[in-house]
């Protein structure tokens, strides 16, 4: 069956610092890979999603995931965090040609200004 | 475009009593969702719709819960009795088709069983 696994439940960081969060996922055909943000008060919304090609993909505020296809890893990254991203994050893979998206458990980061 | 439109935004009812959650997608997706986020965990899939048919429920607990996309469009997501751990946030969410580039969320119905 399918699972998505974030390693962090929680991550804090001061402004300006880099960020990466890890997200695994166990399946061995085709994906489809989502990250999702959740800000405080705020409903979840799609940050950047994977497809097909450059397993480089840059997303909205910054954001940017790296594909590997050889980890199962599909981890989100910024360089330089600010205050406004604090929030909770959500990997989500679904199956190519599958229905079903499953998402992981979620990372709440917290940046201090 | 419109959001996801959904309501109520909080409820709190007691134990054996019934809820009923509403959902209107974005106009013209064919595709309609409902997911249960416990409290510390990711969204979990309850149901998901093609237009008024059912694509997938296999996590949905049908001894107490129901969920209906009659005309499809809007649905209602139903649990009867409720119990203490359906607490929880029952996001609905929409695609213009199955196999979405992303899903577009609603604010989600904050339910609360004591």
């Amino acid at each position: 069956a399918q699972s998505v696994s974030q390693h962090n439940h929680h991550v804090i960081l001061s402004e300006a610092a880099s960020l990466e969060l890890g997200c695994n996922y166990s399946y061995g055909g085709t994906v489809n890979l989502f990250w999702y943000v959740q800000y405080p008060g705020q409903h979840l919304q799609l940050l950047l999603k994977y497809f097909s090609g450059d397993p480089l993909v840059k997303g909205i505020k910054g954001f940017e995931a790296e594909f590997i296809k050889s980890k199962f890893s599909f981890n989100l990254r910024k360089p330089s965090v600010q205050w406004s991203d604090t929030a909770e994050y959500f990997c989500a893979v679904t199956s190519a040609g599958g229905f079903k998206t499953i998402f992981g458990a979620g990372t709440r980061l917290f940046v201090k200004a | 475009e419109a959001g996801v439109a959904q309501s109520p935004r909080y409820k709190i009812i007691e134990k054996r009593q019934s809820v009923a959650f509403w959902c209107n997608p974005i106009s013209g997706h064919a595709t309609l969702y409902w997911y249960q986020q416990i409290l510390g965990q990711g969204p979990k899939l309850l149901i998901q719709f093609q237009n008024n048919g059912v694509v997938d429920d296999s996590q949905l607990p049908k001894d107490r819960f129901s969920a209906e996309r009659l005309k499809g469009v809007d649905s209602t997501l139903k649990i009867q009795p409720a119990k203490l751990e359906d607490s929880a946030v029952y996001l609905c969410a929409s695609s213009p088709g199955p196999n979405p580039g992303g899903y577009t969320f609603g604010s989600g119905t904050r339910l609360t069983v004591v």
